[in-house]
């Protein structure tokens, strides 16, 4: 099976509105790695932490090990926040592991 | 300041023809480097790493081959392309259990 499930596959908010995108894995993570991905293809790394919580601007990822799930908290939505949404896990071996991604839409 | 350099940014290549992407990381000895790769509407996978020079760990079976000749080069290659090879192509290294860092990918349409 899928090592790391993320929900929902796509999402549609108005700007302003705060997302809530959760990421379950299967294996026993190190930690948790949220991406933005760009519509040409590129990552851009957003926040990493193992366990616990961690903010930077609007964005706050919490990963409760434990539980085997995570959360990308993004607060007041803006139109520039739409894209992919990537979580990954990295296991003891280093390897790290992708879900499907979370499609975001923040309408105007 | 650790950069990551991926070339070509985009090729369209016909089957059957070999193909060469590379990757440089600069700023950073020793790096674990790693080949990810998606297909369009898929998942990322990682297709190789390596932890040291001279030595790449294959992930999954592609029909593709990666070296790496020196500490800050990795390079995927294949003597045949097929069809199934379209897709984005992305480098990455990370410090040993920590957070990866990604070039901007290469982008291949087999035609």
């Amino acid at each position: 099976g899928q090592q790391v499930q993320q929900s929902p596959a796509s999402l549609v908010l108005q700007e302003g509105e705060n997302a809530e995108l959760q990421c379950n894995f299967s294996s026993t993570a190190t930690r948790l790695q949220w991406f933005y991905q760009r519509p040409g293809g590129s990552l851009v790394s957003l926040l990493s932490n193992p366990s616990g919580t961690k903010h930077t601007g609007r964005l706050t990822s919490t990963t409760v090990t434990k539980e085997r799930r995570g959360s990308l908290h993004i607060s007041s939505s803006q139109i520039t926040d739409s894209g992919t949404y990537l979580c990954a896990m990295t296991t003891n071996t280093g390897k790290l592991t992708f879900g499907d991604g979370t499609v975001l839409t923040v309408k105007p | 300041a650790q950069t990551i350099h991926q070339w070509p940014v985009a090729e369209i290549k016909a089957v059957g023809s070999p193909l060469s992407l590379g990757c440089t990381i600069k700023g950073k000895s020793s790096p674990n480097l790693y080949w990810y790769w998606q297909a369009t509407g898929g998942t990322l996978q990682q297709l190789f790493y390596s932890i040291t020079v001279g030595q790449v760990e294959s992930v999954v079976q592609l029909n593709l081959s990666a070296s790496r000749p020196k500490d800050d080069q990795f390079i995927l290659s294949t003597e045949k392309l097929l069809l199934s090879h379209s897709g984005f192509y992305l480098c990455a290294w990370s410090p040993e259990n920590s957070d990866y860092t990604f070039g901007s990918g290469t982008r291949l349409l087999v035609i």
